[in-house]
């Protein structure tokens, strides 16, 4: 398998823009997670899924966050307007079990 | 809430020496705990995964250990090659009102040859 699989690699995008972060996980595996990843917050979970549904959305920062999961090969994470503070690295990873977490590359946001 | 701390959180020796790395946690309701590797500018690699009613885990020169009870882990690197130079987190695991990561700050290692 590819491994978890996230696009695009980096986003530049000025402020007040919609960004779309996308990200396929490993065939077969059952969770989801998006996380975000700062110099001053480290790495924050934001929503998680389980079989397609999101179960805990708490890290979810904002309304301008939305989070989707059309299908077991596919996610999405939205971010609409986006803000200068949004600017970060956005990883997903999935899990068959819920224990082990497969990382991918991740998503380098600037917002100008 | 669960806070889960690293010390140190740099940590520069010469290629060959055996380290500690440390990991706190003031939770002990966990399900488990991961020690993951991160290069810079990469994702993170899951390294060792310890169950919470396990003491410990090994892979080739890494062992980590959980003690619950103190709210503890330990990553320990045997004989460490300039390769294992990265940025090493700790993650607990919870269950309780749906799975829940929280990550360490993490520990940044440089081993000099």
């Amino acid at each position: 398998d590819a491994g978890v699989i996230q696009s695009p690699r980096h986003e530049v995008t000025e402020m007040g823009q919609e960004v779309t972060l996308r990200c396929k996980p490993i065939s077969g595996h059952n969770s989801l997670f998006w996380y975000r990843q700062t110099m001053m917050r480290g790495l924050e979970l934001l929503i998680y899924f389980n079989n397609n549904v999101p179960i805990d959305d708490s890290g979810m920062p904002e309304d301008r966050f939305s989070a989707k999961m059309p299908n077991a090969s596919f996610s999405t994470l939205k971010i609409q307007p986006s803000e200068p503070r949004d600017s970060a690295v956005y990883f997903c990873a999935s899990s068959p079990t819920g224990n082990i977490q497969y990382f991918g590359a991740g998503t380098r946001l600037s917002v100008l | 809430k669960q806070e889960v701390t690293q010390i140190p959180a740099a940590l520069s020796v010469p290629e060959g020496e055996n380290l500690v790395l440390n990991c706190s946690f003031t939770d002990s309701a966990i399900y488990n705990l991961q020690w993951f590797r991160q290069d810079p500018g990469k994702g993170l690699t899951s390294l060792l995964l310890i169950q919470s009613s396990q003491r410990e885990q090994t892979s080739g020169r890494l062992n980590a250990s959980l003690d619950k009870s103190s709210g503890r882990s330990t990553l320990y690197i045997a004989a460490s090659q300039p390769g294992d130079s990265a940025t090493y987190l700790c993650a607990c695991l919870r269950v309780t009102g749906g799975f829940k990561t929280i990550f360490g700050a993490g520990t940044r290692l440089f081993v000099k040859a």
